[in-house]
């Protein structure tokens, strides 16, 4: 079945740009059922969709992150990544990546999910 | 944004009890919702989808109701599995996908 994983570095410095890579495995990137996305978690709080991209390069971001966030797609490696720019301690999070079922006209349940990476904004 | 509003924040229950969890939607999101359950740790893990469609592999005991702004998820017998975070999410508009602020199931 297909999983996901993330990888990247657990420390980013503050105004410096987070990134993230999300490796998938059991299942191609370029499957039109899907799209992939980001999700993020502070420690003890509720969660919070970064932004969602389709295997053509189309992104979807929240608007609240959007002027920081870039999603990008390598269907040659099968991975999806994520940029964040500018970060802050409000940053710090467990970061998930997660596929999204595509049904045409309707998008939008996770499922699978990576197993989430903590990445802590400090100097 | 859709804002969504779960209920109760922290339930506390029994092994054998039967759970009712809400969702309320700041706006219509026809059925287009699913539930997700977390625990310490871990990442979430999808139970519900469309409302009501029990993904595959999940108990019967879960299940999902309602449409329009209100929903539920209901366990009919807890089990010592269950003790854990659940979580709704609406999928009807991105604008962007939101959540619920997570409803946490503690033995009682």
């Amino acid at each position: 079945q297909v999983q996901l994983q993330e990888s990247g570095p657990g420390l980013v410095r503050p105004s410096q740009t987070l990134s993230l890579t999300c490796t998938v495995s059991g299942g191609s990137i370029s499957n039109v059922s899907y799209y992939w996305s980001w999700i993020r978690q502070p420690a003890g709080k509720g969660l919070q969709f970064i932004g969602r991209i389709y295997t053509s390069g189309s992104t979807d971001y929240n608007p609240s992150l959007k002027s920081r966030v870039t999603i990008s797609v390598d269907t040659s490696k099968n991975q999806l990544s994520l940029r964040l720019s500018s970060v802050t301690a409000a940053d710090t999070a467990v970061y998930y990546c997660a596929r999204v079922r595509n049904l045409g006209v309707v998008i939008g349940w996770l499922d699978p999910w990576g197993q989430g990476t903590l990445v802590t904004v400090s100097s | 944004d859709i804002q969504m509003t779960q209920s109760p924040s922290t339930l506390s229950a029994s092994v054998g009890d039967r759970v009712t969890i809400t969702c309320r939607a700041s706006q219509s999101i026809t059925n287009r919702l699913a539930w997700y359950q977390q625990k310490p740790g871990k990442a979430p893990k999808l139970l519900i989808y469309m409302a009501s469609t029990l993904e595959s592999g999940v108990p019967s005991r879960f299940s999902g109701s309602g449409s329009g702004t209100e929903f539920t998820l209901t366990i009919s017998s807890l089990q010592p599995d269950d003790f854990a975070t659940y979580y709704c999410q609406q999928y009807n508009s991105y604008s962007p996908y939101t959540f619920g602020q997570g409803t946490k199931l503690e033995i009682k």
